[in-house]
């Protein structure tokens, strides 16, 4: 069965440390792979996504996140975390444009929490 | 742009009634998709459509309808509410453009609360 497993429920970081969010998926074929964020209080938002090519992916704010196809991952991370990363990030993958598949699966989630 | 809207935000239910969630969104988008959000299990998909008058099954959709009427509003009903469909839900849509799979865009949620 397709899944998404993300191994860090909950993290707590000082400013200025660095971050690396594990995400592994199941999944046959080719696929599309996904990081949102949730703050507080707020919807789900996209940080980056992978569909093909480079297989680091820069996104927003100043996150990147790297696929590894041979060990099915996709990793986030950040060189240095700030007060305001303190959120939700959930990962998530969908089947590629062909495989006729049109659901996402979601990782249960990591709480990311940034001391000041 | 709105983008993806829902009604209401909060709403307390008793057990047994019911109630319809209102999901808009105003990209033009032709995929939709209702989930709920529990603590500790993530997002699980409920229903989703890929176009206006059709709905399929997500992951956990007993105890939910839903209804694609407009392309532009996605509807997720619940016919007799229980305390185990307490959870905020978020409405989310897609739109594949020339095969490529874009990333889903989401409303701010409804935060539903059954006594």
């Amino acid at each position: 069965a397709q899944s998404v497993s993300q191994h860090n429920h909950h993290v707590i970081l000082s400013e200025a440390a660095s971050l690396e969010l594990g995400c592994n998926y199941s999944y046959g074929g080719t696929v599309n792979l996904f990081w949102y964020v949730q703050y507080p209080g707020q919807h789900l938002q996209l940080l980056l996504k992978y569909f093909s090519g480079d297989p680091l992916v820069k996104g927003i704010k100043g996150f990147e996140a790297e696929f590894i196809k041979s060990k099915f991952s996709f990793n986030l991370r950040k060189p240095s975390v700030q007060w305001s990363d303190t959120a939700e990030y959930f990962c998530a993958v969908k089947g590629g444009a062909t495989s006729g598949t049109y659901k996402y699966i979601f990782g249960t989630g990591t709480r990311l929490k940034v001391l000041a | 742009n709105a983008g993806v809207t829902q009604t209401p935000k909060f709403r307390v239910l008793k057990t047994g009634q019911s109630m319809t969630l209102l999901c808009a969104q105003d990209m033009n988008h032709e995929y939709m998709y209702w989930y709920r959000q529990d603590p500790g299990m993530g997002l699980r998909l409920i229903h989703y459509s890929v176009g206006e008058g059709t709905t399929a099954k997500g992951e956990v959709p007993d105890g939910y309808n839903v209804s694609r009427l407009k392309k532009q509003n996605f509807l997720l009903g619940l016919e007799s509410a229980a305390p185990s469909q307490t959870s905020v839900y978020f409405c989310a849509s897609s739109y594949p453009l020339a095969g490529v799979d874009y990333e889903q865009y989401f409303g701010p949620g409804t935060r539903l609360t059954v006594t």
